[in-house]
């Protein structure tokens, strides 16, 4: 299994160039959330899935569309780039059971955003 | 908003040495997780207790949970240089989810 997947690794945008994220998991899992995270402010939740065809927003999801079309895909959206999206981005994914918490989080994305 | 909140936010111990590092809540909870990030990598899951638990060991982690002062702990037993990291207690969200939050971390630097 390859667990959570991200692409890119790195990307650089200008301020108002418009990109997607994308995240792969090979678990079946369930749920699916994208955290950022920026130094001093540990992770926050951005948007989250409990299933193909359902997301939720989280803490911070101003600037960003998600959606779940299928249970293995987890796409993030920046709409138009602004230098505050700035960071690194992180895709996780769990069974969504009392029997199983733990999240499986990807390698992350290190966005720039000039 | 942060559920969790990790103390203290930097650690530094010569190897061999034992680090402890504490994590505080503000509600109540049914599970609390520990998670290690190294340098520049995704989180990785160390151990989970839940809320029926008062101590749980793992390796050389020993994870302790009192809830009625809402708050656990991580040791680390006689560190290794491989154990610098930062380490996050994650803690269910408010309202009741199986997306946690997570804290600002405990940086440990771990010296050969």
């Amino acid at each position: 299994n390859a667990g959570v997947t991200q692409t890119p690794k790195f990307q650089v945008l200008k301020t108002g160039q418009s990109m997607t994220l994308q995240c792969a998991q090979d678990m079946n899992h369930e749920y699916m959330s994208w955290y950022r995270q920026d130094p001093g402010m540990g992770l926050r939740l951005i948007h989250y899935s409990v299933g193909a065809g359902i997301t939720d927003q989280g803490e911070v999801p101003n600037g960003y569309n998600v959606s779940r079309s299928t249970t293995e895909d987890f796409p993030l959206r920046l709409l138009s780039a602004a230098p505050s999206q700035t960071s690194v981005y992180f895709c996780a994914s769990s069974f969504g059971q009392e029997s199983s918490y733990e999240q499986y989080f990807g390698p992350g994305t290190r966005l720039t955003v000039t | 908003s942060q559920q969790g909140e990790e103390d203290p936010q930097a650690l530094s111990i010569q190897e061999g040495e034992n680090a402890t590092m504490n994590c505080s809540y503000k509600t109540s909870i049914n599970n609390l997780q520990w998670y290690r990030q190294n340098s520049g990598r995704g989180l990785v899951h160390l151990i989970l207790i839940r809320s029926n638990e008062r101590e749980k060991h793992s390796g050389r982690l020993r994870v302790t949970l009192d809830t009625s002062k809402k708050s656990s702990s991580l040791l680390i037993t006689a560190s290794r240089a491989a154990d610098t990291a930062s380490y996050f207690c994650a803690t269910p969200r408010e309202g009741g989810s199986y997306i946690p939050t997570f804290g600002r971390g405990t940086s440990l630097i771990v010296h050969p």
